[in-house]
């Protein structure tokens, strides 16, 4: 079956512009979460969400950072008024829902986002 | 609040030989503890992960590691080496218990195969 997908895979914009992120998690996970993947900080988490709960915000950088979960599938990931300190893969991953949080997460392949 | 540590950013180690991986955590319940690998280019992959029950787990690629409670670790572990396993390793802690879901990862280790 088809994993965690994630698009662009790549991305390069110029200082100060908006970018949206997209994801689209395994069928039937209904928890999604969002890391940034950098060279100096490792893997950070930044969003999660689960179901129709209000998701937890409390790994957002700053707010430049939104997401936000359609359906309960698709997310989107926008960061407004790019820096350059935003450069990094921002990974998504999905799970089964979290009665039980012995589930694994399984990632897509991630957005290399590169800002001029 | 949880926290990963995985001792040595690069390690190398010639085709056929022992892989060890290092991870200790620390977590103020029990943990579940996972090891995920990174291929150039990809996002990462589930190698194995401990929840409950047997502390020896096997994963893919002939991969396995052992929760050891008393020392706080969870070492991965592959008895021979192939050019393949070439990679990032990833060691992962999350909290036990309802409305626990967030990973929280070491730096990460490069393992080189020499062949």
């Amino acid at each position: 079956g088809a994993g965690v997908s994630q698009s662009p895979s790549n991305k390069v914009t110029e200082k100060g512009k908006d970018v949206e992120l997209r994801c689209d998690p395994i069928s039937g996970h209904t928890a999604l979460y969002w890391y940034r993947q950098s060279l100096g900080q490792g893997l950070e988490f930044l969003i999660y969400f689960q179901g129709n709960s209000a998701p937890d915000k409390s790994g957002l950088p700053s707010d430049r950072f939104s997401a936000e979960r359609t359906g309960g599938s698709v997310s989107t990931l926008t960061i407004q008024r790019t820096q350059q300190e935003d450069s990094a893969v921002y990974l998504c991953a999905s799970s089964l829902g979290d009665n039980n949080s012995n589930q694994p997460q399984h990632f897509g392949d991630g957005t290399r986002l590169s800002i001029l | 609040a949880q926290s990963v540590t995985q001792l040595g950013s690069h390690v190398s180690v010639s085709e056929g030989a022992l892989v060890l991986l290092r991870c200790n955590y620390s977590s103020s319940v029990p943990p579940y503890l996972f090891w995920y690998v990174q291929y150039p280019n990809q996002g990462l992959q589930l190698l194995l992960k401990y929840t409950t029950g047997a502390t020896l787990v096997k994963g893919i690629n002939g991969f396995e590691a052992e929760f050891k409670k008393s020392e706080t670790s969870f070492h991965l572990t592959k008895p021979s080496a192939h050019m393949s396993d070439a990679a990032e390793y990833f060691c992962a802690v999350r909290l036990s218990g309802a409305g626990s879901y967030q990973l929280t990862f070491g730096k990460g280790t490069k393992l080189s195969v020499i062949p």
